[in-house]
């Protein structure tokens, strides 16, 4: 049973263009959610989070957005480099009680081509 | 670097041989945190422990144990290994209200 899908394996953009990363889930218990950048050998690096209270949170090129009704969220990349490609991970939690335990989706394999 | 330091970086092994993986937080992280991801997987949750301490438990099989010691270091025991065992392990600490740091993982094959 997967809490979070990531549907898209894969996806391929134009460097200056827009990429978009899209995450659904399942668990209406989920209000705290994760955006996850990897590199091949390296870990996974922290890039944007969002609660869900807000339904936007911004930081630089990188824009998440929450829509709870659907239980959706996307990463928006404006303008997308060739630095960016990489796997990105979709990642939740239930803020409620004591535990941080993050569920991670499949992964979006993004190449920007220059 | 995030901070957190894993070794070994590869490690092969045989079919029914055990393992340790050991993982170094970030420097004043209580909380170590220990995923495995298999091929076309995500990271799956394992176990978490919190200074020393077991906090939580995912999908840990009963062949696999965990540990954290005093420095809060900790350390993966893989036992009675099988082929699909295989996977990248992941460690990550992380402080109080601070997103998980991951290290870079060890790869695990069992041939």
């Amino acid at each position: 049973d997967q809490q979070v899908k990531q549907n898209s394996p894969s996806l391929s953009v134009q460097e200056g263009r827009i990429s978009i990363l899209n995450c659904d889930y399942t668990n209406s218990m989920f209000d705290y959610f994760l955006w996850y950048k990897k590199y091949p050998a390296e870990g996974p690096t922290f890039l944007i989070s969002i609660s869900s209270i807000k339904d936007k949170n911004e930081d630089g090129r990188f824009t998440v957005f929450l829509n709870k009704s659907a239980k959706h969220l996307s990463l928006h990349i404006v303008p997308s480099q060739p630095g960016d490609s990489a796997v990105y991970f979709c990642a939740a939690d239930s803020t409620v009680g004591s535990n941080y335990k993050l569920t991670f989706g499949k992964g979006t394999l993004l190449t920007v081509n220059p | 670097d995030s901070g957190v330091t894993q070794t070994p970086k590869h490690l092969i092994t045989a079919t029914g041989q055990r393992v340790t993986l050991r993982c170094s937080p970030r420097s004043g992280d209580l909380s170590v945190y220990w995923y495995q991801q298999s091929l076309d997987q995500g990271l799956q949750f394992l176990i978490q422990y919190y200074n020393g301490e077991e906090r939580a438990k995912g999908n840990i099989l009963e062949r696999f144990s965990a540990q954290q010691f005093p420095d809060l270091h900790s350390e993966l025991n893989l036992s009675s290994l099988e082929l699909g065992d295989s996977a990248l392990y992941f460690c990550a600490s992380r402080s109080s209200n601070s997103p998980l740091h991951f290290g870079n993982g060890t790869r695990l094959t069992v041939t």
